[in-house]
């Protein structure tokens, strides 16, 4: 595996559910991110950790919780959603923050019902 | 705050024929302008980063260049394999060390 690596790819979901999107990357890097891109609007930040540190939470609901184990892994839990964060979850990677390259997966396409 | 203003949304070009892509931005000390490639239903795909006004890239059919207020990415004889959506991203000096700004992006399509 190279890369970064996001699972599952898509997921339907209820308002009521709990569920998990997984991202690992295999890059070396010390810092992960989450981002949600909509319809017709720029890629928005929502979550950065650094050395398995959470550094910006730009407020996101708590509806949405992320947990970075390690500097491989990064979980973003979801529950009781609305349909309106119905969008394509992106995570990415990069070695450090200064003026660094993020390197994305290719997302999880996620629906809420 | 940081903006990134792309024009035009869409672009459709035929085979062969050369165009540009306009990123405009304000930012507070730019520390990286970073263009990327997105197909349809993937992730983005890092293309260049610009550091300084005068910076130019380049890469098989696409040079990026930067000034200190725009940057453009040029399109030479373009392939339908170019089609995609192509992103542009800022980080500023204020602030946060890992936010990248993005323009919503301009949709090309090169037609055969």
């Amino acid at each position: 595996e190279t890369g970064v690596t996001q699972t599952p790819r898509h997921l339907v979901m209820g308002m009521t559910n709990k569920k998990s999107l997984k991202c690992e990357q295999h890059l070396g890097h010390n810092a992960m991110y989450w981002y949600k891109q909509s319809a017709k609007k720029p890629l928005e930040l929502m979550f950065v950790y650094s050395l398995e540190e959470r550094v910006e939470n730009n407020s996101v609901p708590s509806r949405f919780s992320p947990e970075c184990p390690n500097s491989s892994h990064l979980f973003l839990h979801l529950h009781t959603l609305q349909p309106e964060d119905s969008a394509l979850y992106l995570c990415a990677s990069s070695q450090g923050g200064y003026g660094n390259i993020q390197y994305f997966g290719a997302g999880t396409r996620l629906s809420v019902l | 705050e940081d903006q990134v203003t792309q024009s035009p949304e869409a672009l459709r070009l035929q085979e062969g024929e050369s165009s540009s892509l306009n990123c405009s931005y304000t930012v507070s000390g730019l520390r990286g302008l970073f263009w990327y490639r997105q197909d349809p239903g993937k992730g983005p795909e890092f293309l260049f980063t610009l550091y300084s006004a005068g910076e130019e890239k380049e890469k098989e059919r696409l040079k990026a260049t930067l000034t200190k207020k725009e940057s453009f990415l040029h399109i030479t004889a373009p392939k339908p394999e170019d089609s995609a959506t192509y992103l542009c991203a800022v980080r500023g000096g204020g602030g946060s060390n890992y936010k990248l700004t993005f323009g919503k992006g301009t949709l090309l399509t090169v037609n055969p």
